[in-house]
């Protein structure tokens, strides 16, 4: 079982607010990733971080914002939310050796803007 | 920039049937690593079998293996003994200089 944590797992929220989406690995993990994925649908890579201080953008554009204080922690920040936002949002991490280790990934954060 | 592609966005297969999912992948580079990812209706996305190119060998898990094809950028994964909670979303994914999946193949497995 992997040790990668998502809180809350479910979110319904109105436009206008803003939310961070926490994500947690105990696994010592340097390369975390932020998806969004619709139900039943392919996964699109919205950020990702190889270490401490680093987050990149990924393929598909996103409103919203990363940080790396920690290895272990790698909080989604949302700072006005649409409607268009709502989705499922997974947090996954791996090892810091290049094909050394698989993806594990979070339980997902279900969002709802209304 | 790699890519990788499931031709087949959905499948279904008799309970006890074998069922093969197909991928393919671009790549220029020589070393890398594949996998499956099963990721069941409203649960978690989790590791189903992997690839390292370097080896010619098949992986195999249980009822699961794989056919990896280099030459070919093929690696297919077949579930044998098909069973209902197989039923799930299942994502090829390559891992090289970038991390990459495939849009993903909806397999149901049918009583």
């Amino acid at each position: 079982e992997a040790d990668i944590y998502q809180t809350p797992r479910y979110l319904v929220i109105g436009t206008g607010k803003k939310i961070t989406l926490e994500c947690s690995q105990t696994m010592g993990h340097d390369k975390m990733y932020w998806y969004q994925q619709d139900p039943g649908m392919e996964l699109h890579l919205i950020h990702y971080s190889y270490g401490v201080n680093s987050t990149e953008k990924g393929d598909l554009s996103s409103e919203s914002t990363v940080s790396r204080i920690r290895t272990e922690h790698f909080p989604l920040t949302l700072e006005s939310a649409r409607p268009s936002h709502t989705s499922q949002y997974l947090c996954a991490s791996s090892g810091a050796g290049r094909g050394d280790y698989e993806q594990y990934f979070g339980p997902g954060t279900r969002l709802t803007v209304t | 920039a790699q890519t990788v592609t499931q031709s087949q966005p959905e499948m279904s297969v008799q309970e006890a049937e074998t069922v093969t999912l197909s991928c393919t992948y671009d790549t220029s580079e020589n070393n890398y690593y594949l996998f499956w990812y099963k990721q069941p209706p409203s649960r978690q996305m989790i590791l189903v079998i992997r690839q390292e190119a370097y080896k010619q060998q098949n992986a195999t898990e249980n009822r699961f293996s794989v056919n990896f094809q280099k030459a070919a950028k093929s690696f297919s994964l077949k579930i044998s003994d098909s069973q209902l909670g197989d039923t799930a979303m299942y994502f090829c994914a390559f891992d090289g200089q970038n991390f990459v999946f495939g849009p993903g193949t909806r397999l149901s497995v049918l009583p």
